[in-house]
């Protein structure tokens, strides 16, 4: 079975950082593109970041910028996001997404999602 | 990066076809056939029912279908079922190699 489990959201102040990490099992985690997508709860969707199957590409919505880092270790089927500098703003749902094989543009798989709350 | 517009809601009855529309600029959805489509009931995960505007994933039911012509992309549900009420957002790669959501419409079957 196809799966997606991220970890590592929680409570933090802004400004502080938080690493999320997303457990992938059930294919070749190798062959595929990656993204995070956030939702703040009773919003809309909003993809956040993307990188391809060797992070030769690495690419990021203007409002995390700078900011948010994405990763991925092909070794251990793991896909990360290291935030820094985190916003009231940043509070949402994030959400770990595979791609279709070959494309950078589809959100195939999702994972059940890691909530993320910046407040003080 | 301004979000694709999507209408906030449609409604139809069961067994009617409805359309939902999706409209970006040149940067997106005019100058790529790269646009998806999800489905998400309340309190789930959003699920994949279109993409590349027309490619239905498989095991979607084949009454959802979609299109574009110039800067717009639409979604059609045919032979509508209570269980197609949902939230529904469009995604399209953008320049920059960027991804643009829409705002979502909410789907209510009467």
């Amino acid at each position: 079975e196809v799966q997606l489990v991220e970890s590592g959201g929680g409570l933090v102040q802004p400004g502080r950082s938080l690493r999320l990490s997303c457990a992938a099992s059930g294919f070749t985690f190798d062959d595929y593109a990656m993204h995070w997508v956030r939702q703040v709860p009773g919003k809309g969707l909003e993809w956040v970041s993307g990188i391809n199957w060797n992070s030769g590409y690495i690419d990021y919505a203007d409002f995390v910028k700078g900011r948010f880092t994405i990763s991925r270790d092909n070794a251990k089927n793991f896909l990360y996001l290291q935030m820094n500098n985190l916003r009231v703003e940043d509070t949402a749902f994030y959400y770990c997404t595979k791609d279709v094989v070959g494309t950078y543009d589809t959100f195939d798989i999702w994972g059940q999602g890691t909530m993320v709350t910046v407040s003080s | 990066q301004s979000a694709l517009t999507q209408p906030a809601s449609v409604s139809g009855s069961p067994g009617q076809s409805i359309t939902i529309s999706c409209t970006g600029t040149s940067n997106d959805v005019g100058s790529y056939n790269l646009v998806s489509w999800y489905q998400q009931h309340p309190g789930k995960v959003p699920k994949l029912i279109i993409y590349e505007v027309t490619k239905g994933p498989s095991g979607v039911s084949s009454r959802f279908s979609g299109s574009k012509s110039g800067n717009t992309a639409s979604l059609t549900i045919s032979g509508l079922q209570a269980e197609d009420e949902a939230d529904y957002y469009c995604c399209s790669y953008a320049a920059g190699r960027t991804l643009i959501f829409g705002g979502g419409t909410k789907l209510t079957v009467l």
